[in-house]
């Protein structure tokens, strides 16, 4: 099966402070990927969908000076937290698509706590 | 109106048990449906695809009704290892939109 990997799986930052995720695919090259956000006991929310080479599309609510997505390859995509503060704490999750397929496949998530 | 609701449960059930979860969801036109599967702490990770036919992946069966916006799983002869959180998803041109999950617990 497709292999996405995340890193840090787990990071604690300062209040202030940026924090940057990888998201990998290591074995597809992925068109699309996407950001999620999930709070204690609740659903993934979706945060931003990237393409290759393109901006990202944030979802409503989504600070897109907060949460900076790069995606400038077909293997990696970026999610930096600028200017973190405690109600960011949470666990953030991509997922990547390849082309045409339907699945999406999903990195081992980064549990984030701001300090 | 959220775009996928599920029964948050907990499902408590024997080993062996037959279990059924379902699913709705609001966008008519969602193109693709799946069953996900989350470990405490853990990522999602897909179980299976969901067809308008059904379609069966050993214990698994997964339905979809497009007339009734509504999506079901079946799991069969239920394993302790089957305890997890069920993740209903549905893909709206190239979004992915989960319900907030079904949790289950196989008990012995």
């Amino acid at each position: 099966g497709a292999v996405v990997s995340q890193h840090p799986s787990r990071v604690i930052c300062k209040s202030g402070t940026s924090v940057k995720i990888e998201c990998r695919s290591l074995d597809f090259q992925a068109t699309t990927m996407f950001w999620y956000r999930q709070f204690p006991k609740q659903s993934l929310m979706l945060m931003a969908t990237s393409n290759e080479g393109s901006k990202a599309t944030y979802e409503q609510g989504v600070e897109k000076d907060k949460f900076l997505i790069n995606h400038a390859s077909l293997t990696l995509s970026t999610l930096t937290v600028t200017s973190a503060h405690p109600e960011d704490s949470s666990f953030y999750i991509c997922s990547a698509k390849q082309g045409k397929r339907t699945e999406a496949f999903f990195g081992q998530g980064t549990r984030l706590t701001v300090v | 109106r959220k775009e996928v609701e599920q029964d948050p449960g907990p499902f408590n059930v024997p080993e062996g048990a037959t279990v059924a979860f379902n699913c709705t969801y609001s966008n008519s036109a969602s193109q693709s449906f799946f069953w996900y599967r989350q470990d405490c702490r853990k990522e999602p990770k897909l179980l299976m695809s969901v067809y308008s036919s059904g379609n069966e992946d050993g214990r698994f069966t997964a339905q979809l009704n497009r007339a009734s916006q509504y999506i079901s799983l079946l799991i069969r002869d239920s394993k302790l290892s089957d305890s997890a959180t069920y993740l209903c998803v549905v893909n709206n041109f190239n979004k992915f939109y989960f319900g907030s999950g079904t949790k289950l617990n196989v008990k012995p």
